[in-house]
């Protein structure tokens, strides 16, 4: 069956790196996804990997390993505002998006 | 307009009642789809349309209908709405389905609650 799995809730401090790990199964793959959704708003595109390795974009990088059906999203410097949930999202062989339930990231001062 | 527009925002709903959720796109995107989104639960595709005249079912399409009659619009109707249809739906748009990165753009949402 296809499946994706990520942590229900993370906490982080202010200032700080975070990462957000994501595994999945699916059927096919072509490429994986990670969005940011604040609490009562509509998801927003952050990244899309497909090829194995890391692509930085400003303080969000995402990892992928496909061998692994392996990914992450890296938080650097941390900021109040990026308190949100992070949905991780694969595209399998029919070009079908299947999501993960979201991982709620908490920042502390 | 800019992006993708949903309405309404907020509706409460007798059960048996017929509802229509509409959503209109200004980017001239070939694809869009109707989610929803429950508490514990990833989003799960309703229906979706790759291009104007055509839908398909996506993993939960019991109980919904869709139409897509140009590339603008694409509504979703509950036909005889029931409590187990209380969400939140958001309604999406993609410029290719399978090419590029498929990056979606979301509506705000509609919040559903079925009594």
């Amino acid at each position: 069956g296809q499946n994706i799995d990520q942590p229900t809730e993370m906490t982080a401090t202010e200032g700080a790196i975070v990462q957000i790990n994501c595994t999945y199964q699916t059927s096919g793959f072509n490429g994986l996804f990670w969005y940011q959704q604040h609490a009562g708003e509509a998801p927003t595109f952050l990244s899309y990997n497909v090829l194995d390795g890391l692509e930085e974009k400003g303080r969000f990088s995402s990892f992928l390993s496909r061998s692994k059906g392996y990914s992450y999203l890296l938080l650097k410097e941390l900021q109040m505002k990026d308190s949100a949930s992070y949905l991780c999202a694969t595209m399998d062989s029919n070009y079908q998006l299947i999501w993960g339930a979201g991982t709620k990231l908490i920042i502390k001062p | 307009i800019a992006g993708i527009t949903q309405a309404p925002t907020s509706q409460i709903l007798a059960a048996g009642r017929r509802m229509t959720l509409r959503c209109t796109q200004d980017m001239r995107h070939n694809a869009m789809y109707w989610y929803r989104q429950d508490l514990g639960l990833g989003l799960r595709l309703i229906h979706y349309s790759n291009t104007a005249g055509t839908t398909g079912k996506g993993e939960v399409p019991d109980g919904y209908s869709v139409s897509r009659a140009n590339t603008d619009d694409f509504p979703l109707t509950l036909a005889s709405a029931v409590p187990s249809q209380t969400s939140v739906y958001f309604c999406a748009s993609s410029d290719s389905r399978g090419l590029g990165t498929g990056e979606l753009f979301f509506g705000e949402g509609s919040r559903l609650t079925v009594l």
